[in-house]
């Protein structure tokens, strides 16, 4: 069985300041790991993704995630918030078998300005 | 191609009243699934079709959910004796077929609400 762990269901940063946002995985098989944010009363929208080539990925909107296997994390980092990316975040997990993605619980991300 | 769309977006039903939600997935897609949200939680599977294939369901779905994707394009969602247990978000998504890496597309979501 695969699963993530979203640590802080909410996080707020200074509009400027670094955005952390973290997630730890389990899985039996090696992984692929996503991250999606959500606008209100909007479906996901895929934002970056892990299928084992570079461990570093980068995504849209400035965002990036490591993959450290030995901590079993996936977490998403952005150098400098936004206002605009206040929304919520929403890390995930597949086997990579017919792709069936079980998600986190989501971190609410608010930007202070 | 517009992406993922769901219809209606918005759906107020009384309590044991049915409804049906649709989705029309990219159409190059292959796989279509469902997920619930509700507040301040995560997506929950709920099903999965390849083509017209339902090929997966959740516990969560109980007998009073059915899914169908005739002909291997949209897909329906229908709720039976609708409970205020059921007021969620109704997710859809499609992917290609391949080897997991694309990730989702998602609709925008269908908002139920059992009064």
């Amino acid at each position: 069985a695969q699963s993530v762990t979203q640590l802080g269901s909410h996080v707020s940063v200074s509009e400027g300041a670094l955005v952390l946002l973290r997630c730890n995985y389990s899985s039996s098989v090696p992984p692929y790991l996503f991250w999606y944010v959500q606008y209100p009363n909007q479906g996901l929208q895929l934002l970056l993704k892990y299928t084992s080539a570079a461990t570093l990925v980068k995504g849209i909107n400035g965002f990036e995630a490591e993959f450290k296997k030995s901590e079993t994390s996936f977490h998403l980092t952005k150098p400098s918030a936004h206002m605009s990316d206040a929304a919520e975040y929403f890390c995930a997990v597949s086997d990579g078998g017919y792709q069936k993605v079980t998600f986190g619980t989501g971190t609410k991300l608010q930007v202070i300005p | 191609d517009t992406g993922v769309s769901q219809n209606p977006r918005h759906k107020i039903t009384k309590r044991g009243q049915n409804v049906t939600f649709r989705c029309d997935p990219i159409s190059e897609h292959n796989r279509l699934y469902w997920y619930r949200q509700t507040l301040g939680q995560g997506p929950e599977f709920l099903t999965y079709f390849q083509n017209e294939a339902q090929l997966e369901k959740s516990r969560l779905l109980s007998d009073r959910f059915s899914a169908e994707r005739p002909k291997g394009s949209f897909s329906t969602l229908e709720i039976q004796r609708t409970e205020q247990g059921d007021s969620a978000m109704y997710l859809c998504a499609s992917s290609s077929s391949g080897t997991g890496i694309d990730g989702y597309t998602f609709g925008s979501g269908t908002r139920l609400t059992v009064v």
